[in-house]
């Protein structure tokens, strides 16, 4: 079945340090991929997407590149903020619903 | 424009008992999404409404937990009897539609809720 796999977190940066976190997956055929931000005390919002292979979705200086040879989609920022500081899911489409990964804490401390 | 209104955000009950969770969507959206989030994990997809018309109901757990979307605006999901282990956030989300739009989903707070 469909799976979405981050890396461990939490993830704890300073401001200004360069991010990435982790995203790997297990589907069939090629689904559109995404990441999704939960600020605290709000609702998981979309950060970015890409629907094919070498597609980069990109957004508030966020990137990810969709690699189907690596079967990931790693998230990265050249310069975190402390704003920056959320819970980042990774997520597929597949069957109709997107399927989640397990979500990476960032903090960044200034 | 108003964004998924959820309510309550917090429910604390003590188990065996029934809790209801309410939903409205973002005006205008035919799908609405229920979703369970155990701690430390991503969303899981509990039940989707095309309308008033439940379309996935696969992960639902039918034997205690029901849903509704009466009118095809708002939805209640509920939970009787409730067990320790349903202790989670319930996320509702809306979109505008259609298979194809399954991914532009609008997320609403969650309701937390604790079974003691």
């Amino acid at each position: 079945g469909n799976s979405v796999t981050q890396m461990e977190g939490p993830v704890t940066l300073s401001e200004e340090a360069f991010l990435t976190i982790n995203c790997t997956y297990t589907a069939t055929g090629y689904p559109s991929l995404f990441w999704y931000v939960q600020y605290p005390g709000e609702g998981l919002q979309l950060l970015l997407k890409a629907t094919k292979a070498d597609d980069k979705g990109s957004n508030k200086g966020f990137e990810a590149t969709y690699r189907k040879e690596t079967t990931s989609f790693h998230l990265e920022k050249g310069s975190v903020q402390v704003s920056d500081s959320a819970v980042y899911f990774c997520a597929l489409r597949g069957a109709q619903k997107l399927v989640f990964g397990q979500g990476t804490r960032l903090t960044i401390n200034p | 424009e108003a964004g998924v209104v959820q309510s309550p955000r917090y429910k604390i009950i003590e188990k065996k008992q029934p809790v209801a969770f309410w939903c409205n969507p973002i005006s205008g959206h035919n799908t609405l999404y229920w979703y369970l989030q155990n701690l430390g994990q991503g969303p899981e997809l509990l039940i989707r409404y095309e309308n008033e018309e439940a379309v996935d109901d696969s992960q639902l757990p039918k034997d205690r937990f029901s849903a509704e979307r009466l009118k095809g605006v708002d939805s209640t999901l509920k939970i009787q009897p409730a067990e320790l282990g349903d202790s989670a956030v319930y996320l509702c989300a809306s979109s505008s539609g259609g298979e194809a739009r399954v991914d532009e989903q609008f997320f609403g707070p969650g309701t937390r809720l604790t079974v003691l």
